[in-house]
């Protein structure tokens, strides 16, 4: 099994900041890693495809890079409603698409 | 519009079966894969399996082979998730998912999601 670990798993920031979240995969993936936001009581939205494809209708500050095993997903400049958690999924091993364990963004 | 409207909460009891349903509209339903995703009570997301619709191939991660059981009925759109014997652990929110694209089995991503389905499992 291919496993995903995120870093970190919290992070405070604040409106306006620019945030960058890690995740690791155990083994190389090539570009095949997605990202999604979740907010509380809702079901997860994808926001990145295979790393860096952003996602139509999708904020242009949200960015995704990497290739290999590690990738990294940018917020530029946070705004209110981006606090969220965030996971990512590798879609390398089909059909066992892991998550990671998710990074939950709060407001400082 | 694309949707997947899934069914009600439940509540169980150890060792009752249930099956938890996955309504796709707006799209040709036999043409993308549909997979199930857990999250536990305060946890993250869990993959648990796929399925296409189309011939109702279904494929399992590891965790979940032999614990549930992914389904489909094409006549009317619908996937399903179910389990013969429920326990306290199974107690979560699980979502269904469409792939981003109908372009095949390898590499997919999940746009659509259903609303989620809670199931408690309590004595």
């Amino acid at each position: 099994d291919i496993q995903m670990t995120q870093s970190p798993s919290s992070l405070s920031a604040s409106v306006g900041d620019r945030v960058t979240i890690t995740c690791r995969a155990s083994q190389s993936i090539s570009t095949y890693l997605n990202w999604y936001q979740q907010k509380p009581g809702k079901a997860p939205n994808l926001l990145i495809y295979t790393a860096s494809s952003l996602q139509s209708g999708v904020p242009s500050r949200f960015s995704g890079s990497g290739s290999g095993t590690d990738f990294t997903l940018t917020i530029s400049s946070l705004q209110p409603e981006d606090f969220a958690t965030y996971y990512c999924q590798q879609s390398y091993n089909t059909p066992l698409y892991s998550f990671g364990q998710g990074t939950k963004l709060e407001i400082k | 519009e694309v949707q997947l409207v899934q069914s009600g909460a439940e509540v169980k009891k150890p060792g009752e079966s249930l099956k938890i349903s996955c309504k796709g509209s707006g799209y040709t339903f036999t043409s993308y894969w549909i997979g199930w995703v857990r999250q536990m009570p305060g946890n993250g997301l869990e993959w648990m399996g796929i399925i296409y619709p189309g011939d109702s191939n279904a494929r399992y991660s590891p965790s979940f082979e032999g614990q549930v059981t992914i389904s489909a009925d094409r006549s009317i759109s619908t996937a399903y998730l179910q389990w013969s014997s429920l326990k306290a652990s199974d107690t979560a929110i699980y979502y269904c998912a469409r792939a981003r694209d109908s372009s095949g089995y390898w590499h997919l991503s999940f746009y659509y999601w259903g609303q989620g389905t809670l199931v408690t499992v309590s004595s």
